[in-house]
């Protein structure tokens, strides 16, 4: 069974469009991650959820919108679309401050 | 601002060889530090974890050491295998329990 589940797994797109990316976890973990990873292959947090509470949001464009229906869950909106949002999104989970599971990631591109 | 070097974008050595990758930090002092694996398509995958009361820690053929005074963890990979190929990423802890991730080693192992 597939720990962290994203979707899609290819996400193409023009700029100015609206797109939500989901994520699900099955490890029964209560804290969720969104993390970006740009061209260069930096890998730079976005959002934290702990048990549907927003616990860190980085310097990230209000475009972005999480939203955490349940702790198994943390689905990533995007809103007006640019360029440079065009990266690897990758969802990740944890219990408490360990380790992290990521799911196999969304590439995003943006034309 | 807390940031992360790694050694080299990209380390080549012989099969059966000791791979040595180094992870730098400055300005903060992370409680603990994690490993992690990347291959490419893929989300990073978690190695090894160190505790800044830990100074060595050790997984069948990886080994991982924290030096809080010099600010630098090393990770080492014996008797490599040309499986052993992947950018390998370094994350120290930052505020609030957040991973900040270095920019990543890509090891390659020849056979």
């Amino acid at each position: 069974d597939t720990a962290v589940s994203q979707t899609p797994k290819y996400l193409v797109t023009q700029m100015g469009n609206d797109k939500s990316i989901k994520c699900e976890q099955n490890l029964g973990h209560d804290t969720m991650y969104w993390y970006k990873q740009d061209s260069k292959k930096f890998l730079k947090i976005m959002f934290s959820y702990n048990n549907k509470e927003l616990i860190i949001n980085e310097t990230v464009p209000n475009r972005f919108s999480p939203k955490s229906p349940d702790k198994a869950h943390l689905n990533l909106h995007i809103n007006s679309l640019e360029l440079g949002d065009s990266a690897v999104y990758f969802c990740a989970s944890t219990r408490g401050q360990g380790e992290q599971y990521f799911g196999p990631g969304t590439r995003l591109t943006v034309t | 601002s807390q940031k992360i070097e790694q050694n080299s974008e990209a380390l080549n050595i012989q099969e059966g060889k000791t791979a040595t990758l180094t992870c730098n930090y400055t300005n903060y002092s992370p409680a603990y530090l994690q490993w992690y694996r990347q291959d490419p398509g893929r989300g990073p995958v978690f190695l090894l974890l160190i505790r800044e009361n830990e100074k060595e820690k050790r997984k069948e053929r990886l080994k991982v050491t924290f030096d809080t005074t010099l600010k630098q963890s090393l990770f080492h990979i014996t008797a490599s295998q040309p499986a052993d190929s992947a950018t390998y990423l370094c994350a120290p802890t930052g505020e609030g329990g957040k991973l900040i991730f270095g920019q990543g080693t890509e090891l390659s192992v020849k056979p």
